[in-house]
């Protein structure tokens, strides 16, 4: 079946723009996540939505940074302000229906951002 | 709070040969330990997990990793390297209970297999 989707693949946006970057995650996965991969700097989790539960938004950065999950399926990571730091690979990924910690998450192939 | 190490930025290794590509974890309580490859220009693949029970696991592509207690590590390993291992592997750790269903990754080991 499909695996979780990301668009766009690449996105070049100037300093102090606000972009989006969108996530489909895996059908009847309910939990979904955001991850950010800078270089050098591994993975970096940013929030995480769990069917109609409050996200656990400990992981964004600042107050730039916000997502919401519309119809507990497609997610939105908006990122406002954009500023050069925030360049980076952003990655969605999505986990069984039951969302235990021992399941498996899976990732999509992730969304470029460049901040000129 | 959980961490993970992993100490190596970059294994070498010729084809053919054994590779193991360490990690060691911090977690409070029996932790849910995972390996994860990232081939250039794609998102993570999912390799192997340890959740309970036996301390090696095997995963995908001939891969399988030892989980030590004691030592708090979960090392990958590989009997034999093939040149298509070439990627970028992480470990990852989530806790039981607490801490949310976040998962804490390492800063991840380059592995090169060269002919």
């Amino acid at each position: 079946g499909a695996g979780v989707s990301q668009s766009p693949s690449n996105k070049v946006t100037e300093k102090g723009k606000d972009v989006e970057l969108r996530c489909d995650p895996i059908s009847g996965h309910t939990a979904l996540y955001w991850y950010r991969q800078s270089l050098g700097q591994g993975l970096e989790f940013l929030i995480y939505f769990q069917g109609n539960s409050a996200p656990d938004k400990s992981g964004l950065p600042s107050d730039r940074f916000s997502a919401e999950r519309t119809g507990g399926s497609v997610s939105t990571l908006t990122i406002q302000r954009t500023q050069q730091e925030d360049s980076a690979v952003y990655l969605c990924a999505s986990s069984l229906a039951t969302a235990r910690p021992e399941d498996e998450q899976y990732f999509g192939p992730g969304t470029r951002l460049t901040v000129t | 709070a959980q961490s993970v190490a992993q100490p190596e930025d970059q294994v070498n290794v010729a084809e053919g040969n054994p590779l193991t590509v360490k990690c060691t974890y911090s977690v409070s309580g029996n932790p849910y330990l995972f390996w994860y490859v990232q081939y250039p220009n794609r998102g993570l693949q999912f390799l192997l997990k340890y959740i309970t029970g036996d301390n090696l696991v095997k995963g995908s592509y001939g891969f399988e990793a030892e989980f030590n207690k004691s030592q708090t590590s979960f090392h990958l390993k590989k009997p034999s390297a093939l040149v298509s291992d070439s990627a970028l592997y992480f470990c990852a750790v989530r806790a039981p209970t607490g801490g949310g269903n976040k998962l804490t990754f390492g800063t991840g080991t380059q592995l090169k297999v060269e002919l």
